[in-house]
């Protein structure tokens, strides 16, 4: 069974371009998040994804972030125009269920450079 | 908010020694509790998770987890460890309210460094 797949693995970008990063979640997993990890920092919730809808995107950064999930199957976050703070990791993971505690599989994250 | 504290950014171990990685969470109540790891060009693998019942919890690879309620902690230790368990240790927590899942909230990390 494949896990969470994220494309492109590696990313440089000039700052005011645009970067969309996608995201295949497990076949089946109704929830997607997004989470990133800015040099040095933590990893920091950006947004969950029940099927197409966004439960919760307080984590978002701005407005220059935008995330969607078209048919509740692949999610894509979109960042435009990027800046020279968006540096980091992207990382998408999913889960099969709403529970709490329920296993959140991570894929090996986009990894977005802006210069 | 709730917030995950990790105090070691680093730590190096010889091979075959004991690993304890150290964590603290602030929050009221009893969150769920999780270590990931990331090796080297991977992404994020869960190691173990606490839910309820006892506070020692195996996992793969060899590690364990001990919850202690009284010191807010969530300790991973391995026995004995082995060069290709140097990667990054991550520690998260997870509060449940209105019956859902939240987001994870993670700690910032700790690089574990392996010397022969």
């Amino acid at each position: 069974e494949a896990g969470v797949t994220q494309f492109p693995s590696h990313s440089v970008i000039e700052k005011g371009q645009t970067v969309t990063l996608r995201c295949d979640p497990i076949s089946g997993h109704d929830n997607l998040y997004w989470y990133r990890r800015v040099m040095g920092k933590e990893i920091k919730f950006l947004l969950h994804f029940v099927k197409e809808s966004k439960q919760d995107e307080s984590g978002m950064p701005n407005n220059r972030f935008l995330a969607e999930r078209t048919g509740g199957t692949y999610s894509t976050l979109k960042v435009q125009p990027a800046e020279l703070e968006d540096s980091g990791v992207y990382f998408c993971a999913s889960s099969q269920d709403f529970s709490s505690g329920n296993t959140i599989y991570f894929g090996e994250g986009s990894w977005l450079t802006v210069v | 908010a709730q917030s995950v504290t990790q105090p070691d950014i680093h730590i190096t171990v010889s091979e075959g020694a004991s690993l304890e990685l150290r964590c603290n969470y602030s929050y009221g109540a009893t969150p769920y509790l999780f270590w990931y790891v990331q090796s080297p060009g991977q992404g994020l693998q869960l190691l173990l998770k606490y839910f309820s019942g006892d506070t020692l919890v195996q996992g793969i690879k060899g590690f364990e987890a001990e919850f202690k309620r009284s010191q807010s902690s969530f300790n991973l230790r391995k026995p004995s460890v082995h060069w290709s368990d140097a990667a990054e240790y991550f520690c998260a927590v997870e509060i449940a309210e209105g019956g859902g899942a939240d987001g994870l909230t993670f700690g910032k990390g700790t690089h574990l460094i392996i010397q022969p």
